[in-house]
């Protein structure tokens, strides 16, 4: 069956890091994977989107890399701040009508002052 | 603004009283869609809709209805709530031939 996989532990970093979380997908080709930022008891807030035929996107302090080989997506935030403290969750999609999205499970990330 | 609204943000009930929890959204997309979230268990999608009566189950439709009426409206009715329907619902959008998806600011449903 399709499995998506990220950090399960919470990710602790200092300020001024890069943080890195990371999504890995079994049993999946997909067509994009998509980025999201959760903070606790809201929703969803779209980031970034990178296709399968894309190795790399940015924008701002935000860099998104996919290697359909080894089925795996980094997620980067440079210079990181106590702001971006939140659950960073991965979406793969597929082409199809729905455009249905595969979601992971979410990364915690703290990054402490 | 464009956004993304849902109504009761919060909603504790009691077994099978019918509830119905709204979504409207202001920035005229065709696609919406219903995702319940739980602990471990990340967002399912309940049912989605690609416009205006047009409805399609997702992953965990039981137990669930909906209807897609006008194009800013996709309510989900639960007719006979049950403790195990006790989540953090979202409603989604997505405009035509995007792929990214935006999100209500949630309800929680409390089923005892």
């Amino acid at each position: 069956s399709q499995k998506i996989e990220q950090n399960s532990e919470a990710l602790n970093i200092q300020e001024g890091k890069t943080a890195t979380l990371t999504c890995n997908y079994t049993n999946y080709s997909p067509a994009y994977l998509q980025w999201y930022r959760q903070d606790p008891g809201r929703g969803p807030v779209f980031l970034l989107l990178i296709r399968e035929n894309e190795k790399e996107k940015r924008k701002e302090r935000l860099k998104v890399t996919f290697d359909t080989t080894l089925k795996q997506s980094l997620f980067h935030i440079t210079a990181s701040q106590p702001a971006d403290s939140a659950t960073y969750l991965c979406a793969l999609g597929h082409a199809g009508n729905n455009r249905k999205l595969i979601w992971g499970l979410g990364t915690s990330l703290a990054v402490n002052p | 603004e464009a956004q993304v609204t849902q109504n009761p943000r919060y909603l504790i009930t009691v077994t099978g009283k019918k509830l119905t929890v709204t979504c409207s959204q202001n920035m005229n997309h065709e696609y919406m869609s219903w995702y319940r979230q739980d602990p471990g268990l990340g967002l399912r999608q309940i049912y989605y809709s690609m416009n205006v009566e047009v409805t399609d189950k997702g992953d965990v439709p039981e137990g669930y209805k909906v209807s897609r009426k006008e194009k800013r409206n996709f309510p989900l009715i639960l007719e006979s709530p049950s403790p195990n329907q006790t989540s953090l619902y979202f409603c989604a959008t997505r405009g035509q031939g995007r792929d990214e998806q935006y999100f209500g600011p949630g309800t929680r449903l409390t089923v005892t």
